[in-house]
């Protein structure tokens, strides 16, 4: 019955490597989103979604692409791995008057 | 734009003595802020939340805060820390598109 849920945890590959993150709600939330959080803990907005649509697409490398099936999904694809692509990404929902809620984080590291 | 500031990266208590943790935060309208805490490797989880009902917020865990329009901050507080209490905390304000986190601050709490 988890609210948010991202899969995998832990992500450990090598440069150069194309992987993928999935994220899953069943809050029945319209928007989802992908945050970042680097070595120094800061927490940053990548991508959000509304109902499948791409609304929010920071400043982030054309490697990073996000893809949304339908509105309980977004998932994150990343080509050509890189070392300081190494963090924690956040995947949250939020929908209207209510707050977000974040999953779990997953941790990739790239060797 | 919105933004916060949180003044201290690291916070050192002794359990069974007061908390402060301090955010100053920058609107151009009457913001929702919210506190958000991480404990070590965990996810990310809602203290509280502040949407203009009342300034004194009262969260989980026996955590307070207050908003303050004139000094255009949202210090949180509680009376007497745990030990469970070490983890970082996040101030955070939501720009209507999504949530713009504060850089952290770290609390420690000394046996």
């Amino acid at each position: 019955d988890t609210a948010v849920s991202q899969t995998p945890k832990y992500l450990v590959t090598q440069m150069g490597n194309d992987k993928s993150i999935k994220c899953e709600q069943n809050l029945g939330h319209d928007t989802m989103y992908w945050y970042k959080q680097d070595s120094k803990k800061f927490l940053k907005i990548m991508f959000s979604y509304n109902n499948k649509e791409l609304i929010i697409n920071e400043t982030v490398p054309n490697r990073f692409s996000p893809k949304s099936p339908d509105k309980a999904h977004l998932n994150l694809h990343i080509n050509s791995l890189e070392l300081g692509d190494s963090a924690v990404y956040f995947c949250a929902s939020s929908g209207t008057g209510t707050g977000y809620t974040f999953g779990s984080g997953t941790r990739l590291t790239v060797v | 734009a919105q933004s916060v500031t949180q003044l201290d990266s690291h916070v050192s208590v002794s359990e069974g003595t007061p908390v402060l943790l301090r955010c100053n935060y920058s609107s151009s309208y009457s913001p929702s802020l919210f506190w958000y805490v991480q404990h070590p490797n965990k996810g990310l989880q809602l203290l509280l939340k502040y949407t203009s009902a009342a300034t004194l917020v009262k969260g989980i865990n026996g955590f307070e805060a207050e908003f303050k329009k004139s000094e255009t901050s949202f210090h949180l507080t509680k009376p007497s820390a745990h030990m469970s209490d070490a983890a970082e905390y996040f101030c955070v304000v939501s720009d209507s598109r999504n949530l713009i986190f504060g850089k952290g601050t770290k609390l420690s709490v000394k046996p």
